[in-house]
């Protein structure tokens, strides 16, 4: 079985540009989950997703946004890059809505480079 | 925030030696979970334990949990160059959707 896949895999841009981040889960995961890692800390949670909807969020600013599809993939759009959102993004899937009981399946990231 | 905290920063041992790592954090808890990463690579899940439990074992693994010192440790045995990697305690309470990590134990084990 696949695990979590993320594309793409590294991805650069500039200030003041727009990205997508792309998710697929685990096969029967319906919670999908963001996470920033920025170089020697650890991940930061952005957003969670079940069912379509938004069941958390983290201390992000307004430019960054998700959203989950009727297949449980889901996107992370950042507008407006900064020099400081260069971070490897995280995905992680899980059983049902994250209650911390339930593990969370990482994928590899995405590695973003803002210029 | 219910943020784990590794100690040490960073560990470098040799192979076929004992590499034990510490987590503390502040309020109570459901569970603590253990992650491992690989440079620059996504998370793997370890290992899972829960409040109302006081060690846990998974291979070379030993976790044990102390909520009276709200403090956890974890305890690789014999250990290979395949474990260098960062190390991250996540404890996890009901009331919050996500987990959080600290900065990490790096470990670097010397073949």
């Amino acid at each position: 079985d696949a695990g979590v896949t993320q594309s793409p895999t590294h991805l650069i841009k500039t200030r003041g540009q727009h990205v997508t981040l792309r998710c697929s889960p685990i096969s029967g995961h319906k919670s999908v989950s963001w996470y920033q890692q920025v170089l020697g800390q650890g991940p930061q949670f952005i957003f969670q997703y079940y069912e379509k909807e938004e069941r958390g969020r983290g201390n992000f600013p307004d430019r960054f946004s998700a959203r989950q599809f009727p297949n449980y993939s889901s996107e992370l759009n950042v507008n407006a890059l900064l020099l400081g959102d260069s971070a490897l993004y995280l995905c992680a899937s899980s059983l049902t809505q994250v209650k911390l009981t339930d593990t969370q399946y990482f994928g590899p990231g995405t590695r973003l480079t803002v210029l | 925030s219910q943020q784990g905290e590794e100690d040490p920063q960073a560990l470098s041992i040799q192979e076929g030696e004992n590499a034990t790592m510490n987590c503390s954090y502040k309020t109570s808890i459901n569970n603590l979970q253990w992650y491992r990463q690989n440079s620059g690579r996504g998370l793997v899940h370890l290992i899972l334990i829960r409040s109302n439990e006081r060690e846990k074992h998974s291979g070379r693994l030993r976790v044990t949990l102390d909520t009276s010192k709200k403090s956890s440790s974890l305890l690789i045995t014999a250990s290979r160059a395949a474990d260098t990697a960062s190390y991250f305690c996540a404890p996890a309470d009901t009331g919050r959707r996500a987990l959080t990590f600290g900065s990490g134990t790096r470990l670097q084990v010397q073949p």
